[in-house]
């Protein structure tokens, strides 16, 4: 089985930067996601890692550390429309993405 | 446009009349999954398929039941719905090629059971 945690809220101020974590324990690893959804939408594709570094993807960057279980999305330069609940999922045996609880990030002025 | 299609968007039902919510993808995936949402509990996934007719349980799978007769579609089936069935349900794709590429999502059925 898997096991995922990640904090439930976060706030933070238009324009800094914010750093999501996510632990994880699972029997099996294909990969880590992390996707973002807005309220009453579909989750988008934010990033995937396999091997242990960081991957960048304009504002926002991906952390991946494997002997760890450790995962962390860095979102730069926030805006308003970051404001949304961020999903750390991980890829076990089966290779279908089970999902953590979600962090809600609310970004204020 | 590749895309995964739900039908339908939203759906008030009473206890104990079956119903079946549709999934299909248009991007010729192996695996295709159904998971719900409610609130403060994140996404749980109900069953998933690697193929066509092979479909697993997930983690909440009681009261559910799925089929995959065809690559494209992976219907999802409550036979008796329950109040506690009231939930947002999203049916994901994705392909075997890359292992582990990103899952795609369909627009949600919000689904309330009376």
């Amino acid at each position: 089985g898997q096991n995922i945690d990640q904090p439930t809220e976060m706030t933070a101020t238009e324009g800094a930067i914010v750093q999501i974590n996510c632990t994880y324990q699972t029997s099996g690893f294909n990969g880590l996601f992390w996707y973002q959804q807005h309220a009453g939408e579909a989750p988008t594709f934010l990033s995937y890692n396999v091997l242990d570094g960081l991957e960048e993807k304009g504002r926002f960057s991906s952390f991946l550390s494997r002997s760890k279980g450790y995962s962390y999305l860095l979102l730069k330069e926030l805006q308003m429309k970051d404001s949304a609940s961020y999903l750390c999922a991980v890829a076990g045996g089966s290779y279908i993405p089970t999902f953590g609880r979600g962090t809600s990030l609310i970004v204020h002025p | 446009e590749a895309q995964v299609t739900q039908n339908p968007r939203y759906l008030i039902t009473v206890t104990g009349k079956k119903l079946t919510v549709t999934c299909s993808q248009n991007m010729n995936h192996e695996y295709m999954s159904w998971y719900r949402q409610d609130p403060g509990l994140g996404l749980r996934q109900i069953y998933y398929s690697m193929n066509v007719e092979v479909t697993d349980k997930g983690d909440v799978p009681e009261g559910y039941k799925v089929s995959r007769k065809e690559k494209r579609n992976f219907p999802l089936i409550l036979e008796s719905p329950s109040p506690n069935q009231t939930s947002l349900y999203f049916c994901a794709s994705s392909s075997s090629t890359d292992g582990g590429t990103e899952a795609f999502f369909g627009q949600g059925t919000r689904l309330t059971v009376v």
